[in-house]
């Protein structure tokens, strides 16, 4: 039981690409979320979704889209890197309603645009 | 809008005890805490939903004053594991089964 699983662990993009983050659970949760880590502001949410083929944005949805094809994968792509966008990115998974239950984190992806 | 967290940070003795405050500008529908070692991920400690009661972990614990739309952590005789930085996430009472939305944490240091 592998839990919430992140890849890459790090990355460097220049300005201007594109990458995809990945994200999988194998809880069969069905809530998955997004969130960047930059210092001192603590965890801000991109993107979430509340099962296959739903999602919605967050608190700093901008530069970033998601889909939900499968109950356990939750990728975020980026779709064109700005320096802005260099941070720690987790994503977590639930397994029902996000605020009622204990959210699990994946180990994080540092990504740095330069 | 993010809750606030107070204090920003706190340094510790061993065997002292601290309180962490985490306010919304929002009705809430629940508090959640989360622990984070540096270079690792937020590990949970506890939630506590509207209506509920006061929750306890080891010598760990938390209120929720719903009516001041606050949550207070409490570490008692604390230890050096206690290290790390502690976020409180927020749900908004009018938006169930949606966003949950953290603060920007305290950073808590235990010296021996």
């Amino acid at each position: 039981n592998a839990g919430v699983t992140q890849t890459p662990k790090f990355q460097v993009l220049k300005t201007g690409q594109s990458m995809t983050l990945q994200c999988a659970q194998d809880m069969n949760h069905e809530y998955m979320s997004w969130y960047r880590q930059d210092p001192g502001m603590g965890l801000r949410l991109i993107h979430y979704s509340v099962g296959a083929g739903i999602t919605d944005q967050g608190e700093v949805p901008n530069g970033y889209n998601v889909s939900r094809s499968t109950t356990e994968d939750f990728p975020l792509r980026l779709l064109s890197a700005a320096p802005s966008q260099t941070s720690v990115y987790f994503c977590a998974s639930s397994y029902s309603d996000s605020q009622n239950t204990e959210a699990f984190f994946g180990q994080g992806t540092r990504l740095t645009v330069v | 809008q993010q809750p606030v967290q107070s204090p920003q940070a706190v340094i510790l003795r061993e065997g002292e005890d601290a309180v962490i405050n985490c306010s919304s500008s929002k009705a809430l529908y629940s508090v959640h805490w989360y622990r984070q070692k540096h270079g690792e991920a937020p590990v949970f400690l506890m939630i506590l939903l509207k209506g509920g009661e006061q929750k306890g972990h080891e010598k760990i614990s938390a209120s929720f004053n719903e009516k001041k739309q606050q949550s207070s952590l409490y570490l008692t005789a604390s230890q050096l594991s206690y290290s790390g930085t502690y976020f409180c996430g927020t749900g908004s009472l009018y938006n169930q089964g949606g966003k949950l939305i953290f603060g920007q944490g305290t950073e808590l240091s235990v010296k021996p």
